[in-house]
């Protein structure tokens, strides 16, 4: 069963705009992990941000922050003030701890272009 | 200099070769992880160690097989490589010791079989 959505494939967004990449998750675990990646063109995966299923706060880290709807089953990344290195794929990924957190799922991912 | 390596960073092979695919760490983590990559299906498990003498399958381990030679060295074997093998691989490491147990992943090994 697809436990990450990722319901948009490609995403674009003006410089300097503020997007919002979509992820629903799917878990019976009440323990669990939330992440994004990015990976640009050059293909490496760069870790953005985390939440955990018990954090009272949403996460953020710098002009990322992740808008976590728990009872919705949703964590989307939020990225302010778009630039233009933004453009790349980005993921998101769950491990349900429970179970000894060896296993990390991702989406298969967003596309997001920033236009000039 | 980076914390996950892998070699090589590009492969073009034929069918029926054997490939190994290196995996190396400075980061002093525990826990290692190899993945692949397909367009449209994100990242998945196809190996992960947890230390030196424990090796476990991921979700798709067939025709894999992997190598733990110390804890800074993981690395990856296609015994007898085919076509839709042909694949981004990535390297992974983790502490296993915090509850967000971020895995952190090397550059890739783009991997093609003829």
């Amino acid at each position: 069963a697809q436990k990450i959505t990722q319901t948009q494939p490609g995403m674009f967004v003006q410089e300097k705009e503020a997007v919002t990449l979509d992820c629903t998750y799917d878990t019976s675990d009440p323990s669990y992990g939330l992440f994004w990646y990015k990976q640009p063109s050059s293909g490496e995966m760069i870790f953005l941000i985390y939440q955990g299923s018990y954090d009272q706060q949403n996460a953020t880290e710098g002009r990322y922050s992740l808008n976590f709807q728990k009872a919705r089953k949703s964590a989307n990344l939020v990225i302010s003030a778009s630039q233009l290195g933004d453009s790349a794929m980005y993921f998101c990924a769950m491990r349900e701890l429970s179970t000894g957190g060896f296993k990390t799922i991702f989406g298969a991912g967003t596309r997001l272009f920033v236009k000039a | 200099d980076a914390d996950v390596t892998q070699t090589p960073r590009n492969r073009i092979t034929k069918t029926g070769k054997r490939i190994m695919l290196e995996c190396s760490q400075t980061k002093g983590h525990d826990r290692m992880y190899w993945y692949r990559q397909d367009p449209g299906l994100g990242l998945r498990l196809i190996y992960y160690s947890f230390d030196v003498k424990d090796i476990n399958k991921g979700e798709i381990s067939d025709g894999y097989s992997v190598s733990r030679q110390a804890q800074a060295k993981f690395s990856l074997s296609l015994e007898s490589a085919i076509p839709n093998q042909t694949a981004l691989y990535f390297c992974a490491t983790s502490t296993g010791t915090s509850g967000s147990d971020t895995q952190y992943f090397g550059p890739g090994t783009r991997l093609t079989v003829l």
